[in-house]
């Protein structure tokens, strides 16, 4: 069985400030890692995605996450916060044999103070 | 081109009533998924269609709950007896394939009264 554990339900920033929301997984085999972004009243889009490889991966808006095997983590970070950042952020794992069936964290809601 | 829609956006009905949630994947998209979301908490898993077969149901929580997929596009989750924690947002997700990058709807938000 997997899990994702995201520290923090809320998070606030000021803009132009660094962003990192923090994501630690459990999985038995190895995982595919994922970083969505849900606005108000939208579907939950894809950041960024980890599969194998590279451990840095670059995603959209800026956010870069980085697979660390030996901290079971998966952070986000933004180097610069904008107002438009502001949403909820889930992390989510698959099993890399079964990648199919997205087990997601509870979410962290970034805030973006002026 | 189109994402993934899913109707009605909003469903308030009785405990004890029939409901039934549609979603149109985005199009050639062979795999679907049902996901819930209750207040607070991520997406859970339900169910994934891979073509017109439920390739795994072991998130659907109980056998009130049903989802078909006949022709292999539009899929329909089907609640009956609705009793109030099933009150939560329904999402849809398609890819490609069952190992490509999922994409979700704007959900459904059910809510029973």
């Amino acid at each position: 069985a997997q899990s994702v554990t995201q520290l923090g339900s809320h998070v606030s920033v000021s803009e132009g400030a660094l962003v990192l929301l923090r994501c630690n997984y459990s999985s038995s085999v190895p995982p595919y890692l994922f970083w969505y972004v849900q606005y108000p009243n939208q579907g939950l889009q894809l950041l960024l995605k980890y599969t194998t490889g590279a451990t840095l991966v670059k995603g959209i808006n800026g956010f870069e996450a980085e697979f660390k095997k030996s901290e079971t983590s998966f952070h986000l970070t933004k180097p610069s916060a904008h107002m438009s950042d502001a949403a909820e952020y889930f992390c989510a794992v698959t099993s890399g044999g079964s990648n199919y069936k997205l087990t997601f964290g509870k979410g962290t809601l970034l805030t973006v103070n002026p | 081109g189109a994402g993934v829609s899913q109707t009605p956006s909003n469903k308030v009905t009785e405990k004890g009533k029939y409901v039934e949630l549609r979603c149109d994947p985005i199009s050639g998209h062979t795999a679907l998924y049902w996901y819930r979301q209750s207040l607070g908490q991520g997406p859970e898993f339900l169910i994934y269609f891979q073509g017109t077969g439920a390739a795994d149901d072991s998130g659907l929580p109980n056998d009130r709950f049903f989802a078909v997929r006949p022709e292999g596009s539009v899929s329909t989750l089907k609640i009956q007896r609705t009793e109030r924690g099933d009150s939560a947002v329904y999402l849809c997700a398609s890819s490609l394939d069952g190992t490509d990058t999922q994409y979700f709807g704007p959900g459904t938000r059910l809510t029973v009264l």
